[in-house]
């Protein structure tokens, strides 16, 4: 069974500028999550989806921030403008189930985002 | 807002020795889960105890469960090089999302 794959592993950008990180969950994984981990911290959840529709979004700073999941299966996370303080890991994960209840979630590599 | 806190936040043993880690948490919660993440293979799903259980084994880790006191202890066996790793604990709100303690740096040294 092919696990969570996200791209790009690795990106460099100047602050002001805009990025995007995809993530593909694992096949018929209804509930996808987008985390941002800041180096030595855990991972913080900053969007929930349940097939294409949004579950929590509350930790989501949505004047820079915006993800979407078209057709309920990848997902696309938006930064624009990048600021210094969004240097981390973003890491996306799925699970089974509704909304994930009582589930393992499955993590993709991450995305290593550096901001100068 | 920070739910699972791990102790110690560093810990370094001998290649064999047995490993314990503990995670304490603010809230009533429904389950707690332990992960594992390391460069190689990114972060990993370990065991998942619910608040009804006690105790749940898994190959030569052991979580145990104390809701009473709103914690729980990792038991790592017999450690390994492979071992090597941060170790997160991972308690779910009323919403069921996962809030994360800032983790426990294990070291195996051979």
């Amino acid at each position: 069974e092919a696990g969570v794959a996200q791209s790009p592993r690795y990106k460099i950008i100047e602050k002001r500028q805009s990025v995007a990180f995809w993530c593909n969950p694992i096949s018929g994984h209804a509930t996808l999550y987008w985390y941002q981990q800041i180096l030595g911290q855990g991972p913080k959840l900053l969007i929930q989806f349940q097939n294409n529709g949004v579950v929590d979004d509350s930790q989501l700073p949505k004047d820079r921030f915006s993800a979407e999941r078209l057709k309920g299966v990848d997902s696309t996370l938006k930064i624009q403008p990048a600021k210094l303080e969004d240097s981390a890991v973003y890491l996306c994960a799925s699970s089974s189930g509704t909304s994930g209840r009582g589930r393992a979630q499955y993590f993709g590599p991450g995305t290593r985002l550096t901001v100068l | 807002s920070q739910q699972g806190e791990e102790d110690p936040q560093a810990l370094s043993i001998q290649e064999g020795e047995n490993a314990t880690m503990n995670c304490s948490y603010k809230t009533s919660i429904n389950n707690l889960q332990w992960y594992r993440q390391n460069s190689g293979r990114g972060l990993v799903h370990l065991i998942l105890i619910r608040s009804n259980e006690r105790e749940k084994h898994s190959g030569r880790l052991r979580v145990t469960l104390d809701t009473s006191k709103k914690s729980s202890s990792l038991l790592i066996t017999a450690s390994r090089a492979a071992d090597t790793a941060s170790y997160f604990c991972a308690t779910d709100n009323s919403n069921y999302q996962l809030i994360w303690g800032a983790g426990t740096k294990l070291i195996i040294k051979p």
